[in-house]
């Protein structure tokens, strides 16, 4: 089993709608949790860091870590077409330290 | 703030040719440095870990003869593809963890594309 799971879809949203992006992992010492967005041919832009459980906000940008059931989410409110992209999670047992990657999922907002 | 660059940003060469790239954290030290590769449409996958001063670690796979690292100051790391071939052409991706500001996560750099004939 890999250690990290993510849908890769891809998704697509009309602008303007929220948008929900999961991962599941298995190993239950991942402490620090992390969502990159990476446009094509580009490398990958921290989006959003964050530790152990819990909600985190940044503008339109919501990160959630629910690590009984090992499940982190990102929510993107009122979709950009510039949202368009794919996004990464990722996560890693210290600080730091080798990230594991999901698939990435790749977004499309329409307009 | 926490940039990293790469250069170069696409290369093309011949079989059998060494290719050097370089990473560099611009405005932060980083005294660990990680590369990654990425096939199309997949996710990045670690090749290795580099220390400032000391040997890299690298992943289970990884030939350490054929993608030479060395981090010789805390700004700057570079991975040589010794010898390339049609299949080492993909998207190396590097990045910096940085310490300084008290998250210590880890910053991209753009990335090289190599292509080898």
């Amino acid at each position: 089993q890999k250690e990290v799971e993510q849908d890769p879809g891809p998704l697509s949203v009309p602008e303007g709608a929220i948008v929900s992006l999961n991962c599941t992992y298995s190993n239950s010492a991942f402490q620090y949790f992390m969502w990159y967005r990476q446009y094509s041919r580009k490398g990958p832009e921290l989006l959003m860091y964050t530790y152990s459980s819990g909600n985190k906000e940044d503008g339109r940008f919501t990160a959630q870590v629910d690590k009984s059931s090992k499940y982190i989410s990102l929510f993107i409110r009122d979709s950009q077409p510039s949202d368009s992209a794919t996004y990464l999670c990722a996560m890693s047992v210290n600080s730091g330290y080798a990230l594991n990657f999901g698939k990435g999922t790749s977004l499309l907002v329409t307009p | 703030g926490a940039v990293v660059s790469q250069h170069p940003s696409r290369v093309i060469c011949k079989s059998g040719t060494s290719v050097k790239i370089e990473c560099r954290s611009l405005d932060f030290q980083a005294t660990t440095m990680f590369w990654y590769r990425q096939f199309p449409k997949k996710s990045l996958m670690l090749m290795a870990t580099s220390n400032e001063g000391s040997k890299a670690t690298y992943e289970q796979g990884v030939e350490k003869d054929k993608f030479l690292i060395n981090h010789a100051s805390l700004t700057l790391s570079t991975l040589t593809v010794t010898s390339a071939h049609p299949e080492d052409s993909s998207f190396y991706i590097c990045s910096a963890r940085e310490e300084e500001r008290g998250t210590e996560t880890q910053y991209f750099g753009p990335g090289t594309r190599l292509l080898v004939l």
